[in-house]
């Protein structure tokens, strides 16, 4: 089983649609980073996360630590918003390294 | 800030062949990696660097070496090419591994295609 498992694999959404993405993991962590990469492009990272809940824009990102889970919602959702979304965790301990799951694409119709 | 500058953008190299995959940060980050991206498959670390001098490996180091002479650069040796290392390889930095400054940033991605 892989330490970190995201759902659903992949997604398609009409314009405008309220769109949650999930990751699930079975490690301790020490933070969750949310990454999103476009068709052929590079990786950026959206939100990090060790506890609560953070929102940026139409993006919001939250995190129980107690269940292992953490959710990426997109609110208004638009066709620019169609890209592979990653999730990542940072294993507590020294020199710890991230795990990543293998992601979610997500397409948005208009 | 430049942030992260990665080169090249696209390569092809015959099997057995070696080449350098450069890596610069302009954001005095401590901690540089670097990965390939495989269809369905998560990144996977190759090696990584908490700061000048000290390189370790990650979860699929063999046939790639390291080093870190300066805290801004961090390149990628393929010693000897081969067709399994065509991927897309990623270098990131951050400030810290702990939560404040933990934030990642990534490079444009190199395509390396070994014939």
């Amino acid at each position: 089983k892989n330490e970190v498992e995201q759902s659903p694999q992949n997604l398609t959404a009409q314009e405008g649609e309220f769109i949650t993405i999930n990751c699930s993991y079975s490690v301790g962590i020490s933070a969750l980073h949310w990454l999103q990469q476009h068709p052929g492009g590079g990786i950026v990272s959206l939100f990090m996360l060790s506890s609560g809940k953070k929102k940026h824009g139409r993006l919001i990102a939250t995190i129980n630590i107690q269940e292992k889970h953490s959710s990426l919602h997109i609110t208004a959702s638009h066709p620019r918003d169609s890209a592979v979304y990653i999730c990542a965790v940072r294993r507590t301990g020294a020199n710890s390294k991230l795990t990543f799951g293998k992601g979610i694409t997500l397409s948005v119709r208009p | 800030n430049a942030g992260v500058t990665q080169t090249p953008k696209f390569q092809v190299l015959k099997t057995g062949q070696s080449m350098t995959l450069q890596c610069a940060q302009d954001m005095n980050h401590e901690y540089m990696s670097w990965y390939r991206q495989d269809p369905g498959m998560g990144l996977r670390l190759i090696h990584y660097s908490v700061g000048a001098g000290i390189t370790d490996q990650g979860e699929v180091p063999n046939g790639y070496n390291v080093s870190r002479s300066t805290t801004e650069d961090f390149p990628l040796r393929l010693l000897s090419a081969a067709p399994s290392q065509t991927s897309v390889y990623f270098c990131a930095s951050s400030y810290t591994l702990t939560r404040r400054g933990g934030e990642l940033f990534f490079g444009e991605g190199s395509r390396l295609t070994v014939l």
